[in-house]
């Protein structure tokens, strides 16, 4: 039990466009989810806090109206990043976690953008 | 802010020894620390959670062991394997609730034939 699906695993697109990541948790449901960035040799940041039903928090630094964050329903939530720039271009992952065993987080597979 | 240091060098060691990975952190003492697995191109894997009050933690050939006064975990894989062969993260809650993490550097282990 406990598994989080994202999707796409990966994604290309041209600078400038959109792109949505979608985040589900298949087998519970998740009030809270969590997206993180993770750039090439460099550890997991935390860029948002994405909250069923209300608007995200968005770490420092993270520009809330470029990765934007639906989380609509208590098994999805999706990031969205706009007019996608090179500097842009991470492996992007999420994670939730079930209430019962909520010290452990769960990943998804993540999805590796890339801005050309 | 808290933050969280491992070696930043890989980590290469010889098929059937036991490999150790350290985890130190600054600042405030966690209730608990966790250790993830994380291979090329993939989310993390929980592996272990060792709560501030435990010394020692153990699962099959994987062991943790967490030092408050020193700020430091440190992690032992026991007869290493090649499949053992991955980046490994330690991880802090951070406040504000839910399963929201710091994660250290990470140590990149490659167990050798």
């Amino acid at each position: 039990g406990a598994v989080v699906s994202q999707h796409p695993s990966w994604v290309i697109c041209k600078s400038g466009t959109s792109v949505k990541i979608e985040c589900r948790s298949l087998d519970f449901q998740a009030t809270t989810m969590f997206w993180y960035r993770q750039f090439p040799k460099q550890s997991l940041m935390l860029m948002a806090t994405s909250n069923e039903g209300s608007k995200a928090t968005y770490e420092q630094g993270v520009e809330k109206d470029k990765f934007l964050i639906n989380h609509a329903s208590l098994t999805l939530s999706t990031l969205t990043v706009t007019s996608a720039h090179p500097e842009d271009s991470s492996f992007y992952i999420c994670s939730a976690s079930p209430q019962d065993r909520d010290t452990e987080a769960f990943f998804g597979q993540g999805t590796r953008l890339t801005v050309v | 802010s808290q933050k969280i240091e491992q070696n930043s060098e890989a980590l290469n060691i010889q098929e059937g020894k036991t490999a150790t990975l350290t985890c130190n952190y600054t600042n405030y003492s966690p209730a608990y620390l966790q250790w993830y697995r994380q291979d090329p191109g993939r989310g993390p894997v929980f592996l272990l959670l060792i709560r501030e009050n435990e010394k020692e933690k153990r699962k099959e050939r994987l062991k943790v062991t967490f030092d408050t006064t020193l700020k430091q975990s440190l992690f032992h894989i026991t007869a290493s394997q090649p499949a053992d062969s991955a980046t490994y993260l330690c991880a802090l809650r951070r406040g504000g609730g839910g399963n929201k993490l710091t994660f250290g550097t990470g140590t990149q282990l490659k167990v050798e034939l």
